[in-house]
């Protein structure tokens, strides 16, 4: 399977526990996202990289999240001090872009880690 | 405040009608449109796009207008396919910020019944 893989699929964790995802991006693919989505609304942005860079962060990415993708693959995101309010779905993206060329704007997602915070 | 509203959160339809999903944005400054069908326990998946200087994009049963001035975007689905029930996310970004921020909707859960 070439598409963007989450681990864990979902994560149970008490209060104040520190929880980390992990996403494999499409190995091609230069940009990877992070979103997060709660019940019966849509993705919110957290933050992207372009290869290793982390280049914006939502303000909804308080000091607790922390994300990284050190060698412009694989990318992790960490919740430190897990609080009720963080239970979501975390989602994550990858893309190509190429600068000069016309993109389309197809973000490819993965299946997402749920998280649930007791 | 909501940048970007799907009004509908459900929508029912018959198979073989057309399915009509509905957003609106509100700021003039998103040049580009896409919508996103979201199955169960997947990610989201792209379905369709279109930029602000087109006012219509077809592909396949899968068409998406876009009305500028009303700020407004539509997609319609004909025919429909049980298949088709998922639920719809629109999704508004500035080609400025080269796609990397999506500002999604709410979501519309299409069932569509045999």
């Amino acid at each position: 399977d070439t598409g963007v893989s989450q681990d864990p699929r979902h994560k149970i964790t008490k209060r104040g526990q520190n929880v980390t995802f992990r996403c494999d991006p499409i190995s091609e693919h230069n940009r990877l996202y992070w979103y997060r989505q709660t019940l019966g609304q849509g993705p919110e942005f957290l933050t992207y990289f372009q290869n290793e860079a982390q280049l914006e962060k939502s303000r909804l990415l308080s000091d607790r999240f922390s994300a990284e993708r050190p060698k412009g693959s694989f990318s992790t995101l960490e919740i430190q001090r897990t609080e009720q309010g963080d239970s979501a779905m975390y989602l994550c993206a990858s893309s190509l872009v190429l600068a000069g060329t016309s993109n389309t704007g197809e973000l490819f997602f993965g299946e997402g880690s749920r998280l649930t915070v007791l | 405040d909501q940048q970007v509203k799907q009004n509908s959160p459900s929508l029912s339809v018959q198979e073989g009608r057309i399915s009509i999903l509905n957003c609106d944005y509100t700021n003039s400054m998103f040049d580009y449109f896409l919508w996103y069908k979201k199955y169960p326990a997947e990610g989201p998946t792209f379905l369709i796009s279109i930029s602000s200087i087109k006012d219509k994009n077809e592909d396949g049963r899968f068409t998406v207008f876009l009305n500028k001035s009303a700020k407004h975007l539509s997609l319609h689905i004909v025919p429909s396919q049980p298949g088709d029930s998922a639920v719809y996310f629109c999704a508004i970004c500035s080609l400025n910020t080269g796609f990397q921020k999506l500002v999604f909707g709410t979501g519309t859960r299409l069932l569509v019944s045999p």
